[in-house]
């Protein structure tokens, strides 16, 4: 019930494309979803996140698409440039105990070509 | 503004040693949790340090440790080291345990076991 599903794990995309990446989560208790980029050698860069009761958000380039009754998000990064190229976490955050977590998903390499 | 640093950036240790690994959190926060991403994998939850407690723990074994100091930085300690503890320990840090919150990462330590 922690686990957070991430499709697909890789994926090529072409310069100018839109890349499309989907996360699956089966606990309902999850009340905050953030993505995740992930370069190289490098942490992990929150990009955006959103709140259960929001269906989408968009900053910039980026956008969340949220379907609570489907316990399913997606993240969709429009006019994907080289630079673009990473590797992308989707997670979730619950909350107990007087504390929070982060459940991750197994991540997607993304690679965008010219 | 500095964001969370970590030291230090990689390190080299043997079966049966002992490591602390250290993390300043970002200003204005005060929250610490840490992360273990194994290559090709997730991050996956270790604990989180919150007022000089910890608040949740991940599925780690008590060789797993950690602290919190009152200026909120953060040392995770980690004995009898395992080859499979070989991995990239992230620390994250947020404002309080409350709904929300973003958790924003270091770029890690690398922890190799020979």
């Amino acid at each position: 019930q922690q686990q957070v599903k991430q499709s697909p794990q890789s994926l090529i995309v072409q310069k100018g494309g839109i890349s499309i990446i989907n996360c699956a989560y089966e606990n309902t208790a999850f009340d905050y979803f953030p993505w995740y980029q992930q370069f190289p050698g490098k942490g992990p860069a929150l990009l955006i996140a959103i709140r259960p009761d929001v269906s989408e958000k968009k900053e910039g380039r980026f956008t969340i698409s949220f379907n609570k009754s489907a316990k399913q998000f997606s993240l969709h990064i429009m006019d994907s440039q080289p630079g673009d190229s990473a590797t992308y976490f989707c997670a979730a955050l619950i909350h107990s105990g007087g504390g929070n977590k982060l459940t991750f998903g197994t991540g997607t390499q993304l690679k965008v070509e010219l | 503004d500095a964001g969370v640093t970590q030291s230090p950036t990689h390190l080299i240790k043997t079966r049966g040693q002992q490591v602390t690994l250290r993390c300043s959190p970002k200003s204005g926060h005060d929250t610490v949790s840490w992360y273990q991403q194994a290559l090709g994998q997730g991050p996956q939850f270790i604990f989180q340090y919150y007022e000089e407690e910890e608040r949740q723990r991940g599925n780690f074994p008590d060789r797993f440790s950690g602290h919190q100091f009152p200026n909120y930085s953060s040392e995770l300690n980690v004995n009898a080291l395992l080859l499979g503890d070989s991995a990239l320990y992230l620390c994250a840090s947020s404002w309080g345990t409350g709904n929300n919150q973003p958790q924003h990462f270091g770029d890690g330590t690398r922890l190799s076991i020979l």
